[in-house]
């Protein structure tokens, strides 16, 4: 059974570089029928997808964070990764892993149970 | 990225059913066959209901079904039950630049 488990730091200070890694189990992340991706969801506010990534490690990214996000794959450790740079309090929320559904890597059908991140000083 | 637009909310009671839009554009909703909605109660993990547009997963309802005209998806959900009480997002695929779009949420209450 797929499983993917957020590892975040929970909090963050402004202007610094939040980075969460996303552990992957129970299926091969060099597969290339999927996507592996990051959906966040601000507290009150709905889902905003952040990114995907490939197995060939070809991303994706959300157009209003892309001048400061970088997502990268390490297989060896199975696991993918996101980092966002000069995070402000609007980038708090609660970030989730997920998994596309197939290689069209449009919709998610495995999620992590997320992780709060806090930006704050 | 501009979200898809969805109503806040909507309501039915149980044995009703009730229909959600979401409004694109032609260059996302209208173009492709990859409309996905997902429910997603609070404290949970969201579940994806209808991918490509009308099609369910297995394990989903056949109560859920999808639809879309030009640049408008919708979701109808019929024989309202208690348990569908829930966050309602669609996404859209909107081209390489523009890879998934959500919508800003329907908060379903079952009356």
């Amino acid at each position: 059974q797929l499983q993917l488990q957020e590892s975040g730091p929970g909090l963050v200070k402004p202007s610094e570089t939040l980075s969460l890694t996303c552990a992957v189990s129970g299926a091969s992340i060099t597969n290339n029928y999927y996507y592996w991706g990051c959906v966040r969801q601000a507290p009150g506010q709905g889902l905003e997808w952040i990114g995907n990534i490939y197995y060939t490690g070809t991303t994706y990214y959300n157009p209003s964070l892309k001048s400061r996000l970088t997502m990268s794959l390490d297989t060896s450790k199975s696991q993918f990764s996101l980092k966002l740079s000069s995070v402000t309090a609007a980038d708090t929320a609660i970030y989730y892993c997920a998994r596309t559904r197939d290689n069209s890597g449009v919709d998610f059908d495995y999620w992590g149970q997320g992780t709060l991140v806090t930006v704050s000083s | 990225q501009s979200a898809l637009t969805q109503p806040p909310s909507a309501s039915g009671s149980p044995g009703q059913s009730v229909t959600i839009s979401c409004t694109g554009t032609s260059s996302d909703v209208g173009a492709y066959k990859y409309v996905s909605w997902y429910q997603h109660h609070p404290g949970k993990v969201p579940k994806v209901m209808i991918y490509e547009v009308n099609k369910r997963p297995s394990g989903v309802p056949d109560r859920f079904s999808g639809s879309k005209s030009g640049n408008t998806a919708s979701l109808t959900i019929s024989g309202l039950q208690a348990e569908d009480e829930a966050d309602y997002y669609c996404s859209s695929y909107g081209g390489t630049s523009n890879f998934v779009i959500f919508g800003g949420g329907t908060k379903l209450t079952v009356l």
